[in-house]
């Protein structure tokens, strides 16, 4: 799992309601990104850092907004979800100079 | 617009048997090209990785093919056994490595029967 830990692995929130999804890494990794998994979508990429507070946006980037003060760290935040914004979250980290990019473990948002 | 294809979305297989999974790209710039299996409840992993200077790599059971006049490269399953099931995905990149955007198909649910 490349010393990656995401929190919650689960979550059920009311829309409306603000969330905050973790992502931790605990090997020093520049780069990071969210991807959201749905059925018959396959993986679709949120956003992405490539340093402390340095972030950009990805394919499916509205109504989510990310923070990183700390190499380790990686937020996802839904503002106010929404029942579209029910699915699965992956964080992933690749190393400097390498194409490879490795997953968590996946935390299960429902939004009601 | 989708860039990048996959079919089928579900493949069952004996055991033993071959499974071929195809994808096809768009965007002439993709340069890296893996291929991720997930099983259900975790997060993908990677399972092997081309890049277009190669025409096929293998590693294992598995095996990539590329066919870059075709936009088009699949995963071979040679053997395939009962673990083997899961889901894959194929994905495509472009850059100089370290801020990869992978784009990735829809996925293929492969079912491998004893």
């Amino acid at each position: 799992d490349a010393g990656i830990t995401q929190s919650p692995r689960h979550k059920v929130t009311e829309t409306g309601t603000p969330v905050t999804l973790r992502c931790h890494q605990t090997e020093n990794h520049r780069y990071m990104y969210w991807y959201r998994q749905d059925p018959g979508h396959g993986l679709r990429l949120i956003h992405y850092s490539y340093g402390v507070k340095d972030t950009d946006k990805g394919e499916v980037s509205d109504g989510y907004s990310v923070s990183r003060s700390k190499t380790e760290d990686f937020l996802l935040t839904l503002e106010s979800a929404t029942s579209s914004q029910t699915s699965v979250y992956f964080c992933a980290i690749s190393l400097a100079g390498s194409y490879e990019q490795y997953f968590g473990p996946g935390t299960r948002l429902t939004v009601t | 617009q989708q860039q990048v294809k996959q079919s089928p979305q579900s493949l069952i297989v004996q055991k033993g048997g071959i499974s071929i999974i195809n994808c096809a790209y768009e965007n002439t710039a993709f340069d890296y090209f893996p291929w991720y299996q997930q099983f259900p409840g975790k997060g993908p992993a990677l399972l092997i990785a081309i890049r277009p200077d190669v025409s096929e790599k293998k590693e294992g059971r598995f095996t990539i093919s590329f066919n870059k006049s075709a936009k088009q490269f699949s995963l071979h399953i040679m053997d395939s056994q009962p673990g083997d099931s899961a889901t894959y995905f194929c994905a495509a990149s472009m850059g100089q490595g370290g801020s990869e955007k992978l784009v990735f198909g829809k996925g293929t649910k492969l079912t491998v029967n004893p």
